[in-house]
């Protein structure tokens, strides 16, 4: 079983509608949730840390479910700058989902 | 933001050669640093994890013989790909994570490696 399993994707979604991707982990004991974005033949790029409260960062808010194990970011109002591979880490050992590819079209 | 500097960016290489990667973080101390490798369209694969002043920690089915990681100070981690093949061709990215802070990771820009 993997460390890390994503959505898959593609999501194609139009400007201005509002997405979601989930994440679930499989070790209890994971102590750190990250959210990065990767754009095309690019590195990684934090876009937020995850918070047990759950955190919000303008149009992004992420939340983390401790109980079922999983965390998710939400996106409102998509721009097509935000077209990119989302990647979930948690940190148990820094383990990479398989990453959510968003589409966002004009 | 921090910064970590991964150099070279792009390298061609003929079968049968040794390559160096080497990642920097250039304005924080690294006690740890992370080496990940990612095929086209797939997502990163941990390959090692790499503390300073002791030997690197291979993911499962990694081979340490193959990648060479050497962790010699606080800001400076190598990986020498040795006696590189057409099927080590991947995108070579390292991290590196703060001495103190948030266990965010700052991320190399990455290495593109092409074995002929």
């Amino acid at each position: 079983r993997k460390e890390v399993e994503q959505d898959p994707g593609p999501f194609n979604v139009p400007e201005g509608a509002t997405v979601a991707f989930n994440c679930t982990y499989s070790n209890s004991a994971s102590q750190s949730f990250f959210w990065y974005r990767q754009d095309c033949r690019k590195e990684p790029k934090l876009l937020m840390s995850v918070y047990s409260s759950g955190n919000e960062d303008g149009r992004f808010t992420a939340q983390l479910n401790r109980a079922s194990q999983y965390i998710s970011l939400l996106i409102r109002d998509s721009k097509l700058s935000d077209s990119a591979t989302y990647l979930c880490v948690v940190k148990h050992e820094f383990y990479f989902g398989s990453g959510t590819k968003l589409n966002v079209k004009p | 933001g921090a910064v970590v500097s991964q150099h070279p960016s792009w390298v061609i290489c003929k079968s049968g050669t040794s390559v160096k990667i080497e990642c920097r973080s250039l304005d924080f101390q690294a006690t740890t640093m992370f080496w990940y490798r990612q095929f086209p369209k797939q997502s990163l694969m941990l390959m090692a994890t790499s503390n300073e002043g002791s030997k690197a920690t291979y993911e499962q089915g990694v081979e340490k013989d193959k990648f060479l990681i050497n962790h010699a100070s606080l800001t400076l981690s190598t990986l020498t790909v040795t006696s590189a093949h057409p099927e080590d061709s991947s995108f070579y990215i390292c991290s590196a994570a703060a001495l103190e802070g948030k266990n965010i990771q700052y991320f190399g820009a990455g290495t593109r490696l092409s074995v002929l």
